[in-house]
């Protein structure tokens, strides 16, 4: 399976923009990337994913390496409530449009008030 | 609230025995994920199940087995556990394997998990 690779950890200030790295260089042309965050005790919640192209949504920005080989997470503006642990993901199509996502150990981000 | 519902929300057994994790999903939604989350693994993904039938396997225990039954709640049987299977234990539910228009799994949208302690 194709890996991606973050720091362990990031640390903000509040109201400043927060730019999380990834790495996927074995990323294949198929697979989608995406964005997971985990607040503490509670289940993943989806930020956004994409293919190639630069995405938005009301929570963040992705912006994805015109190689493909790596990609940024933008939260344009960190809340106390965006401390969590952050996982990019590559959605790995099992074959026959059958895609599982394969969580890493995330970057902890702390937000410091 | 996801609208992903799972129970039991806490679950402590003995090492042996067998227990069933219970996740219904969003309405409307056909697939199902379980995954596992302990501290020195972090989460791996064990099996998707979409309208009944498993469509991708991962990490999953020949010890575990899961199904999707005809109302799309799935149940995931863990059996004859041991200590190392102490852990959380999410469902998470999406429309499809694709999003409309496009290959990927779309959103999944997680639950809150059961936390199982064996002792």
């Amino acid at each position: 399976d194709a890996k991606t690779t973050q720091p362990n950890s990031m640390e903000s200030n509040e109201e400043e923009p927060v730019h999380l790295p990834c790495n996927h260089s074995t990323i294949s042309g198929t697979d989608y990337i995406h964005w997971y965050r985990q607040l503490p005790s509670q289940g993943p919640e989806y930020v956004i994913h994409g293919l190639t192209s630069n995405v938005n949504n009301r929570m963040a920005s992705l912006a994805i390496a015109e190689d493909r080989k790596s990609s940024t997470l933008i939260l344009h503006r960190a809340t106390l409530r965006d401390a969590a642990v952050y996982y990019c993901i590559l959605s790995i199509d099992s074959g026959g449009s059958n895609y599982k996502l394969t969580f890493g150990k995330g970057t902890l981000l702390t937000v410091n008030p | 609230d996801s609208g992903v519902t799972q129970t039991p929300k806490h679950l402590i057994t003995a090492t042996g025995q067998r227990v069933t994790l219970r996740c219904s999903p969003r309405s409307g939604d056909l697939s199902v994920y379980w995954y596992q989350q302990s501290l020195d693994q972090g989460l791996q993904f064990l099996i998707q199940y979409y309208n009944g039938e498993e469509r991708a396997k991962g990490n999953i225990l020949e010890r575990f087995s899961a199904q999707q039954f005809p109302d799309l709640h799935s149940e995931l049987n863990l059996s004859s556990l041991e200590l190392g299977d102490s852990a959380l234990y999410f469902c998470a539910s999406s429309t499809s394997p694709g999003v409309a228009g496009g290959p990927g799994p779309g959103e999944l949208f997680f639950g809150e998990g059961s936390r199982l302690t064996v002792l």
